[in-house]
């Protein structure tokens, strides 16, 4: 079955530094997702993409976020300034339709020390 | 706001039933089940929509009751496998781009014991 893939599975980085997280959607998916669920709690809702724009964001996703789509295949998720309260999985996700099943990557697990 | 599930908790032996339950204080378009295991992503279990629905596959169902914005997830004679966090994730409402976003419920964990 096509599955999502996330690079890198883990990251650790320093406050303040700038990181980068890695999708692969599946090929004929056409929205593109990104989540993040803190150890044990809940998978929050960052940001939905389509068509090459953002399509909606949550209050999370703030002026230190920002996705982008930089060629056919990729999905990345960038984070210009770490904060330690930024540490959490970060999980992709993918749909070909609207409102249809939501296909999860792995997750990065990032940590900023 | 997010959906509130209950319980938080469950632990079955394998063979028993359960339900999980997620509600929500806004009227809702729709309700997704995933379920997480430990150190993995949320797969999905199923989409329910508005108009009041019951799906399943082998023994895993739900039901939606849109007047009550309520939906239950029921687990029949639960094998090993189930055991899990599964989240309800709602959508109050789809914009022309679709599919917006889902949000989830706390979860509930379900250990199934031999």
């Amino acid at each position: 079955e096509p599955e999502v893939t996330q690079t890198p599975s883990h990251q650790v980085t320093q406050m303040g530094q700038e990181v980068i997280l890695r999708c692969v959607p599946i090929s004929n998916h056409l929205y593109f997702y990104w989540y993040r669920q803190i150890l044990g709690q809940k998978v929050e809702f960052l940001v939905s993409f389509y068509n090459n724009e953002i399509s909606e964001k949550s209050e999370i996703f703030d002026d230190q976020f920002s996705v982008e789509r930089p060629d056919g295949s990729n999905f990345t998720l960038k984070i210009r300034s770490t904060k330690l309260e930024d540490s959490a999985m970060y999980f992709c996700a993918s749909s070909d339709l609207g409102g249809e099943k939501l296909f999860f990557g792995s997750g990065t697990q990032l940590s900023v020390l | 706001q997010q959906p509130v599930q209950s319980p938080q908790a469950v632990i079955l032996r394998e063979g028993e039933d359960a339900v999980i339950n997620c509600s929500s204080s806004k009227a809702l378009y729709s309700v997704h089940w995933y379920r997480q295991k430990h150190g993995e992503a949320p797969v999905f279990l199923m989409i329910l929509l508005k108009g009041g629905e019951q799906k399943g596959h082998d023994k895993i169902s739900a039901s939606f009751n849109e007047k009550k914005q309520q939906s239950s997830l029921y687990l029949t004679a639960s094998q090993l496998s189930y055991s899990g966090t599964y989240f309800c994730g709602t959508e109050i409402g789809v914009s022309n781009f679709g599919n917006e976003k889902l949000t989830f419920g706390t979860g509930t964990r379900l250990t199934i014991i031999p």
